[in-house]
């Protein structure tokens, strides 16, 4: 079944306790990306990969790293939580062979609070 | 910069009813735009996608409509159901790809029994 998965679907951490958001597509997309929704804010990009080795800052990229060291994992990395990362988060993916055209495939969602 | 407005902000209707969901964009050149469903707790799913020379596109009770002209598009259910709960968002894509994805907020809409 095609898909991607996110994990763990909740976290609870304490401020400045490392983690990380694994993302895992078998879809073969070049195209992948990290998004953070707030209520009354809707979808917010973090940081894209157009392929592997290449990532980019999305709108609100701010404490936040990402890498992609192969085609079908994109982890989201947070290494020094703040509140303010409290935040429902959603990993994407999409082929690059119609890029203008191209369906966004979008994981499960990820809800994480930071104490 | 890069805009798209979308309303109602929410909207409750009646189980059976109709209603429509607009979306106003300002992205230009204009590549296409989707209309995704997103179920709480869920991930967003596309439910149809329009491009600069169509009109009209069905899926099952779900009606899209693109204007590329005056920059709006509208979604219409008919004879919602209960299971059309969700949050609809609009994604308008620019010319260059990816790099140009611009989202709306969404519409909430609740369909009560």
């Amino acid at each position: 079944e095609a898909q991607v998965t996110q994990n763990p679907r909740y976290l609870i951490t304490v401020t400045g306790k490392k983690l990380t958001v694994t993302c895992s597509q078998n879809m073969n997309h070049e195209y992948m990306s990290w998004y953070r929704q707030d209520p009354g804010l809707g979808l917010r990009q973090i940081y894209y990969s157009m392929n592997v080795e290449v990532t980019d800052k999305g709108d609100v990229p701010e404490g936040y790293k990402v890498s992609r060291k192969e085609k079908r994992n994109f982890p989201l990395i947070l290494e020094s939580p703040s509140p303010n990362q409290t935040s429902l988060y959603f990993c994407a993916s999409g082929p690059a062979d119609r890029p203008h055209t191209g369906e966004l495939f979008f994981g499960e969602g990820s809800r994480l609070t930071v104490l | 910069k890069n805009q798209v407005e979308q309303s109602p902000q929410s909207l409750i209707i009646l189980e059976g009813k109709n209603c429509t969901l607009q979306c106003n964009y300002t992205v230009s050149p204009f590549s296409n735009l989707r209309w995704y469903k997103q179920d709480t707790g869920r991930g967003p799913v596309s439910l149809t996608i329009m491009t600069f020379s169509e009109n009209t596109k069905s899926n099952g009770r779900y009606t899209a409509t693109l204007d590329a002209d005056t920059k709006q598009s509208s979604l219409h259910i008919t004879a919602s159901q209960l299971s059309d709960s969700a949050s609809y968002i609009c994604v308008v894509r620019g010319f260059s790809g990816y790099s140009t994805l611009t989202f709306g907020k969404g519409t909430m809409l609740l369909v009560s029994p």
